[in-house]
């Protein structure tokens, strides 16, 4: 069975320090891989994916994401952070051709001025 | 384009009524999923439609719970009878073939 896990329940930047957020992932195969983001009271925003290819991903507002297979990992960077960046981030793992999402627990990252 | 729409988007009432989520999915997406988020269980899938179909229910807690998708542009989620520990954020979201799913804002329902 897929699983993902985000050991970091929260995370505090200072604004405009870089930043990156851990996602481990379980799954026999190549998965698809996904970050979004919530902010309060909203849905969930596509931050970026992997299908396959390129192992760095680029995705909106600054954010990538390098997948690296050796280590089951999927890990969100930002190189400049702003205190709009202020949210929920999950990391989720698609079975392929399954169609069905998994996610982590999301971190919730607390941007100080 | 619109993205997918949910109402209402608040819901509280009282234990043993029933609740109807509703959903309208983004034009030409062809599945369409319904997800609780609670505290302590996080995100998790009950149910997805494909072209109108249900494909997988396992994530559907109980009995109480029913979700339907009469055409492609709406769908409800029913919970009869709702009960305090339905309280919860729900989600619908909707997809095209092969591609990344967008989410709705969610209805907040309470239960008391």
């Amino acid at each position: 069975a897929q699983s993902v896990t985000q050991p970091d329940i929260h995370i505090t930047v200072s604004e405009g320090a870089s930043l990156e957020l851990r996602c481990n992932y379980s799954y026999g195969a190549t998965p698809y891989l996904f970050w979004y983001v919530q902010s309060p009271g909203q849905g969930l925003q596509l931050l970026l994916k992997y299908f396959s290819g390129d192992t760095l991903v680029q995705g909106i507002k600054g954010f990538e994401a390098e997948f690296k297979r050796s280590q089951s990992s999927f890990n969100l960077r930002k190189p400049s952070v702003h205190w709009s960046d202020a949210a929920e981030y999950f990391c989720a793992v698609e079975g392929t051709g399954f169609q069905k999402l998994v996610f982590g627990t999301g971190t919730r990252l607390l941007v100080s001025p | 384009d619109a993205g997918v729409i949910q109402s209402p988007r608040h819901e509280v009432t009282e234990m043993g009524q029933e609740v109807t989520l509703r959903c309208k999915p983004i034009s030409g997406h062809n599945s369409l999923f319904w997800y609780r988020q609670t505290m302590m269980r996080g995100l998790e899938l009950l149910i997805y439609f494909n072209n109108n179909v249900p494909i997988d229910d396992s994530g559907m807690p109980e009995d109480r719970f029913s979700a339907k998708m009469p055409n492609a542009s709406f769908s409800t989620l029913k919970i009869q009878p709702s009960e305090p520990r339905d309280s919860a954020v729900y989600f619908c979201a909707s997809s095209p073939p092969n591609q990344p799913q967008h989410f709705g804002d969610g209805t907040r329902l309470s239960i008391l």
